[in-house]
């Protein structure tokens, strides 16, 4: 059984570029969920998606946004990038089939913006 | 809006000791889980333990346990045994119950360092 896998694993961008981060959802799996950590925080919730839809959002802006895939994978998508952006976005998978599925994780990837 | 705190920044153990790491939580739902992630240096959250609130029993994961104080909103971790592959950041985390696919949130984390 294969994880929940993201790419790429660091990334380096300048303020104002936009960014696409790509995550494949545990096999079996038809949720993603994307969370930023910033330095020495907690992960915060950004959105999730299950079966290609929207399903419930953080308070991010309209500039971050999501796509999921037939296959439920997924991407994140970030324009207009700010300073602040830099963190490690996560990326979880669940079953989405029950209450208190579990959520599991990628290795994330570090954006780094200057 | 549902928070979690978690009061301590780092905690330090002995190897073979037992620690325990503290969390709080503030909700004012009645079904909801808890959960425990670990994030070793490579960056990857690993579930260590998940609670149902609506469970009395206290979970437990081989040399992992929780003592959920409901009444409280307390839900800490006990490490028994303490080994030096336990080092990691330590995130408490509660979801709301809401049919499938809970949104987490999480605390700001607590460095546990392990000692030889």
């Amino acid at each position: 059984e294969t994880g929940v896998t993201q790419s790429p694993t660091h990334l380096i961008k300048t303020r104002g570029q936009q960014v696409t981060l790509r995550c494949s959802s545990q096999s079996g799996h038809n949720t993603v969920s994307w969370y930023q950590q910033a330095l020495g925080q907690g992960p915060q919730f950004i959105f999730q998606y299950y079966r290609e839809e929207e399903n419930g959002r953080g308070n991010f802006p309209p500039r971050f946004s999501g796509l999921q895939f037939p296959n439920y994978s997924s991407e994140l998508n970030v324009n207009a990038l700010e300073l602040d952006d830099s963190a490690l976005y996560l990326c979880a998978s669940s079953a989405g089939s029950r209450e208190g599925d579990t959520q599991y994780f990628g290795p994330g990837t570090r954006l780094t913006v200057l | 809006a549902q928070t979690v705190t978690q009061s301590q920044p780092e905690m330090s153990v002995q190897e073979a000791e037992t620690v325990t790491l503290s969390c709080t939580y503030d909700t004012s739902e009645s079904d909801y889980y808890l959960f425990w992630y670990k994030q070793p240096p490579s960056r990857q959250m690993i579930l260590v333990i998940r609670q149902e609130a609506y469970k009395q029993q206290n979970a437990t994961e081989n040399r992992f346990s929780v003592n959920f104080q409901k009444a409280a909103k307390s839900f800490s971790l006990k490490i028994s045994d303490s080994q030096l592959g336990d080092a990691a950041m330590y995130f408490c985390a509660y979801a709301l119950a809401q049919g499938g696919s809970e949104k987490l949130v999480f605390g700001k984390g607590t460095k546990l360092t392990v000692n030889p």
